[in-house]
């Protein structure tokens, strides 16, 4: 079965500091990957996706993120936080095929922004 | 184009009692899921339907049940309330893209339907 952890709960970085989030995956083979957000009392946003080709993927609001298949590995970078970017973060595995409606999400990130 | 609606935004209610939301898709979507956020339990897959037929399900009681519309609409009902049903329900919205031999979706979700059970 395919799973997804994100091994920090809290992230707590200075505004203009640079971000990664981590997230592992479980899956037998090439997963879809995704990246959504999170604001309090709202639904998710997608970020970024990864399916296939180029390793490194851009995203919306300056969000990157690199596919590592040796560390089963998909994380979540931005170069310089903005005291917006303070939210949720949930790394996201499928849906395809058999399963084309469920994706399986981790944990959760919770990312603080200090002034 | 619109993005996915779930109406009504907030609900409470009390224990034993029912509760049905409404999830409007992405037009041209015909994929709609349905997931609960708990704060413990995270985000958990209910259910999804595609052209009107249950196509995937999670590991949730009965009491959880859902439809979907010929407009691709989609309803989920809880019956007889618990106080641990309490969560946001989130609900997605995709249309299956097919390369490299499957089919691949992107999920869009709306804002949420917030459940308070008293």
């Amino acid at each position: 079965a395919q799973s997804v952890t994100q091994p920090d709960i809290h992230i707590t970085v200075s505004e203009g500091a640079s971000l990664e989030l981590r997230c592992n995956y479980s899956y037998g083979a090439t997963p879809y990957l995704f990246w959504y957000v999170q604001s309090p009392g709202q639904g998710l946003q997608l970020l970024l996706k990864y399916f296939s080709g180029d390793t490194l993927v851009q995203g919306i609001k300056g969000f990157e993120a690199e596919f590592k298949r040796s560390q089963s590995s998909f994380n979540l970078r931005k170069p310089s936080v903005h005291w917006s970017d303070a939210a949720e973060y949930f790394c996201a595995v499928g849906p395809f095929n058999t399963n084309a409606g469920k994706s399986t999400f981790g944990d959760g990130t919770t990312l603080t922004v200090k002034p | 184009k619109a993005g996915v609606t779930q109406t009504p935004r907030y609900l409470i209610k009390t224990r034993g009692q029912q509760v049905t939301l409404s999830c409007s898709p992405i037009s041209g979507h015909r994929s709609v899921s349905w997931y609960q956020q708990t704060p413990g339990q995270g985000l958990q897959f209910l259910f999804e339907y595609f052209s009107e037929t249950q196509r995937n399900k999670g590991n949730f009681p009965g009491r959880f049940s859902g439809r979907q519309f010929s407009n691709s609409r989609s309803e989920m009902n809880v019956s007889t309330l618990e106080l641990g049903d309490s969560a946001l329900y989130l609900c997605a919205s995709s249309h299956p893209e097919y390369g490299s031999s499957q089919y691949k979706n992107i999920q869009y979700f709306g804002a949420g339907t917030r459940l308070s059970v008293l």
